[in-house]
């Protein structure tokens, strides 16, 4: 099993541009979140979902966009890219009393 | 949603118990306190968790105040391998009833000095 799956791994965008993370499990988990990991900083959540169909706002909504389709996947979408945007973004499921993450996508907004 | 305050680095001896110490003083009755810990950028893996009652697993032990306000995750013998960022988390309730999310804290930087 691949577990999550996050792409790309590595963007580079100009200010103003928009772009999708892509996150994808094949653990048939209900649960998906998203956060986002700055430099020297704890994990903040962005956007979650507790099954497809029904997304809600984490901590640090505010530029991003998300939607759950099917249970695998849960994209996240920048709307219009900004430095402030630069950082480590982590998708993970979770089930019961473990989450899962992914590698991580890192991005950089010039 | 209940937040928790951790000290922001802290060093042990190799050999020696770390004591990692977590406030989380606006926890709700039915709100799990969960441990976490990153090592450099990679995606954080699970230690413990509890609600009440002390825990320990093959990895720590996590002792619970009696009011719940705090918490302290014991890693009893560290090793260098223990150097990492550890995250208190609490899971709270969304909206949705009967499910849940996870809120993360800021995060101890554990160093384990040879």
């Amino acid at each position: 099993n691949a577990g999550v799956t996050q792409t790309p791994k590595f963007q580079v965008l100009k200010t103003g541009q928009s772009m999708t993370l892509q996150c994808a499990q094949d653990m048939n988990h209900e649960y998906m979140s998203w956060y986002r990991q700055d430099p020297g900083m704890g994990l903040r959540l962005i956007h979650y979902s507790v099954g497809a169909g029904i997304t809600d706002q984490g901590e640090v909504p505010n530029g991003y966009n998300v939607s759950r389709s099917t249970t695998e996947d849960f994209p996240l979408r920048l709307l219009s890219a900004a430095p402030s945007q630069t950082s480590v973004y982590f998708c993970a499921t979770y089930r019961g009393n473990t989450i899962y993450f992914g590698e991580g996508s890192w991005l950089t907004v010039v | 949603d209940a937040k928790t305050t951790q000290p922001p680095s802290m060093d042990c001896a190799e050999g020696r118990a770390a004591n990692l110490p977590c406030n989380h003083s606006t926890i709700s009755g039915n709100e799990y306190v969960y441990w976490y810990r990153q090592i450099h950028s990679q995606g954080p893996q699970y230690i413990i968790h509890g609600l009440k009652n002390n825990e320990t697993n093959e990895m720590a032990s996590l002792i619970i105040t009696e009011d719940r306000k705090s918490s302290t995750l014991i890693l009893p013998h560290a090793t260098l391998r223990d150097t990492a960022v550890y995250y208190c988390i609490v899971r709270v309730a969304t909206s949705t009833s009967g499910t849940y999310k996870y809120i993360f804290g800021t995060g101890t930087r554990l160093k384990v000095l040879a």
